[in-house]
C-alpha cells in the first residue's frame, strides 16, 4: 500500500524558514517523481514544486522559486521541501504527491497524496 | 482568478448525469494529453479519478469519465449518488513555466 506522510509542519513568523519532510512507503520510491501541492484553507489547489526520480529535473511555481527549495533522498525514500522567507500568503496545507508516470518519466499526474502538513505563516 | 476555468458549482439528483468543464489555452488543455481531474471530500486529501484525459486509476468507478475538444475538458459523472458529493478539480500540464495548471474547482451538490 502506497503511505507519503508528511511532517513538518506549524505556526511561523513572516520572514522565518521551514522544513517539511515526507516519508514514502509502498512503491519503489527511485522510480518515480515526486512533487508538492498546496491548498489554503477553504481554496483550491496550487501546484509547487517537482522534482524527479534522480533529482536532476527540478520546477518552480513562479511563486515560490527562489525561495522554497525541493529535494529527495532516495536512500531514505524521502522528500522535502525548504521554505524560506516565508510570507503569510504560503498558509496552507501542502501535500506531497507521487507521480503517476513511474519508469524515470513525470506526467505530472499526481496519483498518491500524502494527508498534508498544515503550515501557518503568522506573527 | 484560477488558470484554468471551472464552473463554481453544479448540482443533480440521483441517477442523473452531470458534466464539469474545465476550459484552458492551446499552451495547456489544448496542446497536452496530461489532464487529470481529482475528487476532493471535506477534510480529505484529493483523489486522482481521470488521468491523460480519459483513463481511469483502478478501482475508480465507470460512471466518471473524462473527454477534450481543444482547449475544453470535461469530467462526466453518470448515475449519480450521494457519495458523489464532493469538489472536483481539473489539472493540466502547462508548456508556462508554472508547469502544472489547476481548476479553482468545482462544487458538486446531490440534491
Amino acid at each position: 500500500e502506497v503511505q507519503l506522510v508528511e511532517s513538518g509542519g506549524g505556526l511561523v513568523q513572516p520572514g522565518r524558514s521551514l522544513r517539511l519532510s515526507c516519508a514514502a512507503s509502498g512503491f519503489t520510491f527511485d522510480n518515480y517523481a515526486m512533487h508538492w501541492v498546496r491548498q489554503a484553507p477553504g481554496k483550491g489547489l496550487e501546484w509547487v514544486s517537482s522534482i524527479s526520480w534522480n533529482s536532476k529535473n527540478i520546477v518552480y511555481a513562479d511563486s515560490v522559486k527562489g525561495r522554497f527549495t525541493i529535494s529527495r533522498d532516495n536512500a531514505k525514500n524521502s522528500l522535502f521541501l525548504q521554505m524560506n522567507s516565508l510570507r503569510p500568503e504560503a498558509t496552507a496545507f501542502y501535500y506531497c504527491v507521487k507521480d503517476n508516470a513511474g519508469h524515470g518519466l513525470s506526467s505530472f499526474t499526481f496519483d498518491y497524496w500524502g494527508r498534508g502538513s498544515l503550515v501557518i505563516v503568522s506573527s | 482568478q484560477s488558470a484554468l476555468t471551472q464552473p463554481a458549482s453544479v448540482s443533480g439528483s440521483p441517477g442523473q448525469s452531470i458534466t464539469i468543464s474545465c476550459t484552458g489555452t492551446s499552451n495547456d488543455v489544448g496542446d497536452y494529453k496530461y489532464v487529470s481531474w481529482y475528487q476532493q471530500h471535506p477534510g480529505k486529501a484529493p483523489k486522482l479519478i481521470i488521468f491523460d484525459v480519459s483513463n481511469r486509476p483502478s478501482g475508480v468507478s465507470n460512471r466518471f469519465s473524462g473527454s477534450k475538444s481543444g482547449n475544453t475538458a470535461s469530467l462526466t459523472i453518470s448515475g449519480l449518488q450521494a457519495e458523489d458529493e464532493a469538489d472536483y478539480y481539473c489539472s493540466s500540464y502547462s508548456s508556462s513555466t508554472t508547469r502544472v495548471l489547476f481548476g479553482g474547482g468545482t462544487k458538486l451538490a446531490v440534491l
